[in-house]
């Protein structure tokens, strides 16, 4: 069973521009959840969508935004880019909506903000 | 706010010395804590989940235990393959997963 992908794995950018991070999950997962993950901060919820619909949102600017397809894939928009989002973005999978299931994670989009 | 504090930052063991990882939290209706591994360039790998104090669980050389207030990964007469970083993360009733920033384990041949 294919594990959740995430494209691009790497991403350079520089400040102002806007960019988009997709996620596909395992097959028959249709809650996805996204975490931007730093040195200093460590793993941080950004927001789960479900059903193509946005359950919870973490405590990010409105910068960040996040969408679902009827397919699940999901994508997360990172607009006006900052250096201080320079960041590994990890994406999640899980069967069932809510935190209190296991998450699949995939490998992550490394951004980096020049 | 939830909270979740993990320590040590960075623990080095020699081959087969047993430790113990901490994981102290609070949290609003505790709905779940999980431990994950993440390798280095890897996602985060799930390895337990608890949801009520007394609750333990094994897999391998790993055992969680979780109490009103911490949790405990012990990791008995490790091997080098089990070098990695070890997450903790807490669900309560606002439904967000709140991570600790994690013990980072080596273990030496």
């Amino acid at each position: 069973k294919a594990g959740v992908t995430q494209t691009p794995r790497y991403l350079i950018k520089t400040r102002g521009q806007q960019v988009t991070l997709s996620c596909s999950p395992i097959s028959g997962h249709r809650s996805v959840s996204w975490y931007q993950q730093t040195p200093g901060q460590g793993l941080q919820f950004l927001f789960e969508y479900f059903s193509e619909t946005q359950r919870n949102k973490g405590n990010f600017p409105g910068r960040f935004s996040g969408r679902q397809f009827s397919n699940s894939r999901s994508e997360m928009n990172v607009s006006t880019l900052e250096l201080g989002d320079s960041a590994l973005y990890l994406c999640a999978s899980s069967l069932f909506p809510g935190m209190d299931n296991e998450q699949f994670f995939g490998p992550g989009t490394r951004l980096t903000v020049l | 706010e939830d909270q979740v504090t993990q320590s040590p930052e960075a623990l080095r063991l020699q081959e087969g010395e047993s430790s113990s990882l901490n994981c102290s939290y609070t949290v609003s209706g505790l709905r779940g804590l999980f431990w994950y591994r993440q390798d280095p360039g890897k996602g985060p790998e799930f390895l337990f989940t608890l949801y009520s104090a007394g609750e333990e669980k094994e897999k391998e050389r790993l055992k969680a235990t979780l109490t009103k207030k911490e949790s405990f990964l012990h990791i008995t007469a490790p091997k080098p393959e089990d070098s990695a970083t070890y997450l903790c993360a807490v669900s309560g009733g606002n439904e967000k997963l709140t991570f600790g920033t994690g013990t980072r384990l080596t273990i030496i041949p």
